[in-house]
C-alpha cells in the first residue's frame, strides 16, 4: 500500500520569505508518479508538478522549486520569495499502477501555508 | 489544458433527498473518473473509480446503494448521493486521468440540512 506523508500541517511564513514544504512517500511499486496540487481556500485543486520515479532530476518553475530524493523518499516543494496569494494548502501525491490498468491516486494530509504581508 | 467541470459548486438540500452531481470532461475523453470526498481541514479520500461503460469501482467502507456512480459517456460521470444527510455533508471532487497527470474538477459543496 502506499502512503504519504506531510508532517507540517501548518506554516506561516513572511511575504517574500522562502519556504519549504515537505513530502515523504512510501510504495512498493518501482515504476510510480508524485505530484504537488495548490488548494486556494476556493476549493479546487490546481496541478503544479508530476515527477516520474525514474527521474531525480531537480525542477524550477518561476519561483517554485522541487527536490526529489528516491534514496529518502522524499519530494520537497520550496517557494522562492512567497507571496500572499501562495496562501493555500498544498498536497502532495503520489500514484502507483493498479493491475487493472489505471492509476490510483494517495493525497498526503495537506500543508497549510499562510503567507503573511 | 484540459478541463473537467464539475457541478453544482454548492448545494444545500434537505436529509432524505438525493443529490446528484455532475463531472463532464471538455474536449477530452476521460475513460475512468475518480471520485473523491474531503472533509473540512481533511486530505482527499478516494471513494470510487468509474470507468465508461462499466460498474464503478468503490474504497472500502464507502457504501455503492448510498454513493450512486454513473459513468454512461466518455465525457461525463455522475455521483448521486441518495436519502442525504447531514453526515454526508462534505466536500466531493471529480478528477480524470490525463496525459500529465490528473485534471481536477471544481468541486462540490454539499450541506445536509
Amino acid at each position: 500500500a502506499q502512503k504519504v506523508t506531510q508532517a507540517q500541517t501548518e506554516i506561516s511564513v513572511v511575504e517574500k520569505e522562502d519556504v519549504t514544504l515537505d513530502c515523504v512517500y512510501e510504495t512498493r511499486d518501482t515504476t510510480y508518479y508524485l505530484f504537488w496540487y495548490k488548494q486556494p481556500p476556493s476549493g479546487e485543486l490546481v496541478f503544479l508538478i508530476r515527477r516520474n520515479s525514474f527521474d531525480e532530476q531537480n525542477e524550477i518553475s518561476g519561483r517554485y522549486s522541487w527536490n526529489f530524493q528516491k534514496s529518502t523518499s522524499s519530494f520537497n516543494f520550496t517557494i522562492t520569495a512567497s507571496q500572499v496569494v501562495d496562501s493555500a494548502v498544498y498536497f502532495c501525491a503520489l500514484s502507483d499502477l493498479y493491475s487493472g490498468g489505471y492509476q490510483k491516486v494517495t493525497f498526503g494530509t495537506g500543508t497549510k501555508l499562510q503567507v503573511i504581508p | 489544458g484540459a478541463v473537467v467541470s464539475q457541478h453544482p459548486s454548492r448545494v444545500i438540500c434537505k436529509s432524505g433527498t438525493s443529490v446528484k452531481i455532475e463531472c463532464r470532461s471538455l474536449d477530452f475523453q476521460a475513460t475512468t473518473m475518480f471520485w473523491y470526498r474531503q472533509f473540512p481541514k481533511q486530505s482527499l479520500m478516494l471513494m470510487a473509480t468509474s470507468n465508461e461503460g462499466s460498474k464503478a469501482t468503490y474504497e472500502q467502507g464507502v457504501e455503492k446503494d448510498k454513493f450512486l456512480i454513473n459513468h454512461a459517456s466518455l465525457t461525463l460521470s455522475t455521483l448521486t448521493v441518495t436519502s442525504a444527510h447531514p453526515e454526508d455533508s462534505s466536500f466531493y471532487i471529480c478528477s480524470a486521468r490525463q496525459n500529465y497527470g490528473y485534471t481536477f474538477g471544481s468541486g462540490t459543496r454539499l450541506t445536509v440540512v
